[in-house]
């Protein structure tokens, strides 16, 4: 137990459908990432909420889309995914400092495995 | 841009000692952590080296040298539960938590 929850754990979804996946912290921290990890290759930072505000976007498509209700919950919505988004899609938090600058450790969930079909 | 190299796959023996390498390029540099992550599960925090040297946690040690850009984790006692993946990962200072990870490199510990 990681103190990051993701659910659901696996999702098929076809091409034309939309779903959400959800991730929930219980660390107390104040910043929380989306990463998605493909096969042989590096984990690649999709998204970064810090105090509630996306600080950061890396060029992801805009058919992802993140929410971040509070500084405990995110959600990243799926609508008309492609089957090369299929991967494992990792939330994670970590506690940002009054510098801006993070703690040296990100918590991870389980991910939740998305196949596109 | 950052980059980070390691090999992608390693075998040890159980009760050998390994050595997992990481070199990197960044922008700018605040510190090389390490992660493990098994089959299904989540990537777990190992370590963080934010200055030259060895740090060590139990059977697990990480080492830094920032001019040469590289660092490694060591593994020693290898135990079978070690067969893993791990990660290195730079933080630097192109913005908030701007961590990049690394390929990985698969661990297989074998009798």
């Amino acid at each position: 137990e990681t103190g990051v929850t993701q659910t659901p754990r696996h999702l098929v979804m076809g091409m034309t459908n939309k779903k959400s996946l959800k991730c929930e912290q219980h660390l107390g921290h104040n910043a929380m990432y989306w990463y998605k990890q493909s096969a042989k290759k590096p984990l690649e930072l999709m998204f970064v909420y810090s105090l509630e505000e996306r600080v950061e976007n890396n060029s992801v498509p805009s058919r992802f889309s993140p929410e971040c209700p509070n500084s405990s919950h995110l959600f990243l919505h799926l609508h008309t995914l492609q089957p090369e988004d299929s991967a494992l899609y990792l939330c994670a938090s970590s506690q940002v400092q009054e510098t801006g600058i993070s703690g040296n450790t990100i918590y991870f969930g389980e991910g939740s495995w998305l196949t596109v079909v | 841009g950052q980059s980070l190299e390691q090999p992608s796959e390693v075998t040890a023996v159980e009760g050998a000692i390994v050595q997992i390498n990481c070199t990197y390029q960044t922008s700018g540099f605040y510190g090389l952590s390490w992660y493990q992550q098994h089959d299904g599960g989540a990537p777990t925090f190992l370590s963080y080296n934010a200055l030259d040297g060895l740090e060590e946690t139990g059977r697990f040690s990480s080492f830094l040298s920032r001019s040469d850009s590289y660092g490694y984790l060591l593994l020693q006692e290898l135990q079978m539960k070690d067969s893993a993946s791990y990660f290195c990962a730079v933080r630097d200072s192109g913005g908030y938590q701007k961590v990049t990870f690394g390929t990985g490199t698969k661990l297989q510990v074998i009798p």
